[in-house]
């Protein structure tokens, strides 16, 4: 079936060092992928978005990756903090500009 | 300028009751979207309205749910006579008039925490 998932569905990692997160999709129609944050309690948060036609976006200590050939999705976080942590998901768009097709979510726990 | 807003926070409901979730949109959106979130899985789409309008309601199951954005007030997600697999978190999200973007972002409300015992 089509579908978004996730490598691993926890991580651990100590202050000040980076995050990888993974994200795997099978459906190569997906034009258009975003990554949340979601906190305990809240609501989905935007993190950033990249197209399909684009292999890598940067913004404020995130960095998005996109390998269409292997259909693998990644958000790098540089010098995590503990207000890092949290659920983080993958999300995809195909064929509207509105239905999002989320992941199950990696859990990000940051150390002090 | 104030969030999406989603009452209540928490609500229990015994089987056979009815829920009933609110979601006031953003001030100046006018497309309202509703996603439910079982316990560690990520969210799914359920219907997209515009006021007075649904536009796409795939995700919605067919029988005893149903969904409503009036003219005036809140979009209202609406179960009837709950099962206790209906219990989840139900998010609302908007958007304001549609962009000729690849991507209309939504802005998703806390979410409303059913409980059905």
């Amino acid at each position: 079936g089509e579908s978004v998932g996730l490598h691993l569905p926890t991580l651990s990692v100590q202050e000040g060092d980076n995050s990888i997160i993974n994200c795997a999709y099978s459906n190569s129609a997906s034009d258009y992928f975003i990554w949340y944050k979601q906190e305990s309690g809240k609501g989905p948060q935007f993190i950033i978005d990249i197209r399909s036609n684009m292999d890598k976006r940067q913004g404020q200590r995130v960095t998005v990756l996109l390998n269409k050939t292997v259909k693998h999705l990644s958000l790098q976080i540089a010098a995590t903090q503990p207000g890092d942590s949290a659920v983080y998901f993958c999300a995809d768009l195909r064929g509207s500009n509105y239905k999002l097709t989320f992941g199950k979510g990696t859990l990000l726990t940051v150390n002090p | 300028n104030a969030g999406v807003m989603q009452n209540p926070r928490h609500l229990v409901r015994r089987r056979g009751q009815e829920a009933r979730l609110r979601c006031s949109p953003m001030k100046g959106h006018s497309h309202v979207y509703w996603y439910r979130q079982l316990p560690e899985e990520g969210l799914k789409f359920m219907v997209y309205l515009q006021k007075e309008n649904i536009i796409d309601e795939s995700g919605m199951p067919k029988e005893r749910f149903s969904a409503e954005f009036p003219k005036e007030g809140p979009s209202i997600l609406r179960i009837q006579q709950v099962v206790r697999g209906d219990s989840a978190a139900y998010f609302c999200a908007s958007s304001p008039l549609e962009t000729s973007g690849v991507y209309n972002e939504q802005f998703f409300g806390p979410g409303t925490r059913l409980t059905v015992l």
